[in-house]
């Protein structure tokens, strides 16, 4: 079947303007996950979702940052007024359940780079 | 907080040559440990995972053992091939927040024919 999905694949944004990075986790999949990920570095945390309710966004760098899952399906992040510092990869990945036994997929990510 | 350290790469070694790296991880609980695994030109996936002390992880060759006396869970594989040419990230999950992961830095191996 189809695996987590992620739009668009490379996003160039100039300073200041807002984007929005959209995920479509695996159908059914209740946990969903975001993730940032600079260059030569190791994925950093950044919000969870269970279905529909978001239940830690303790990764979120600022207030800038923003993330939705209204229906419990696709997911979107938004950064506002984007700084250079934002230049990263994005993941999403997503799985069936919500403990350790369940293996997290991602998705190919989302190269920003905000110049 | 919880953290992951693992070895700097790149690490370069020849076709059937033993691989070893080094993770060793800080967690407040009693975390699930991983490896995952990205390609060149392709998305994060899991290698292998362990869940408990002694526990030992494997798949494709590749072994991992969850040593809670050392807080350590470095991947071996006994012959390395090309195609294990890539980028390979050691992980742990405390299960808080539906298992959320902490990854290491990550350690780019490149095998040479």
């Amino acid at each position: 079947g189809a695996g987590v999905s992620q739009s668009p694949r490379y996003k160039v944004a100039k300073r200041g303007q807002d984007v929005a990075l959209r995920c479509d986790p695996i159908s059914g999949h209740v946990s969903l996950f975001w993730y940032q990920q600079a260059l030569g570095q190791g994925p950093e945390f950044l919000t969870y979702f269970q279905n529909e309710a978001q239940l830690d966004k303790s990764g979120l760098p600022s207030d800038r940052f923003f993330a939705e899952r209204p229906e419990g399906s696709v997911s979107t992040l938004k950064i506002q007024r984007t700084q250079q510092e934002d230049s990263a990869v994005y993941l999403c990945a997503s799985s069936l359940g919500t403990v350790a036994t369940y293996e997290q997929y991602f998705g190919p990510g989302t190269r920003l780079t905000v110049t | 907080g919880n953290s992951v350290t693992q070895m700097e790469g790149p690490v370069t070694l020849s076709e059937e040559a033993f691989l070893t790296i080094n993770c060793t991880y800080t967690a407040t609980g009693y975390p699930s440990l991983f490896w995952y695994v990205q390609y060149p030109g392709e998305g994060l996936q899991l290698l292998l995972k362990a869940t408990k002390a002694d526990d030992k992880g494997s798949n494709k060759g590749f072994e991992a053992t969850y040593r809670k006396e050392t807080t350590s869970f470095h991947l071996e594989k006994g012959s390395v091939q090309v195609s294990d040419s890539a980028v390979y990230f050691c992980a742990l999950s405390e299960g808080a927040a539906g298992n959320k992961l902490t990854f290491g830095g990550g350690t780019r191996v490149l095998v040479k024919p």
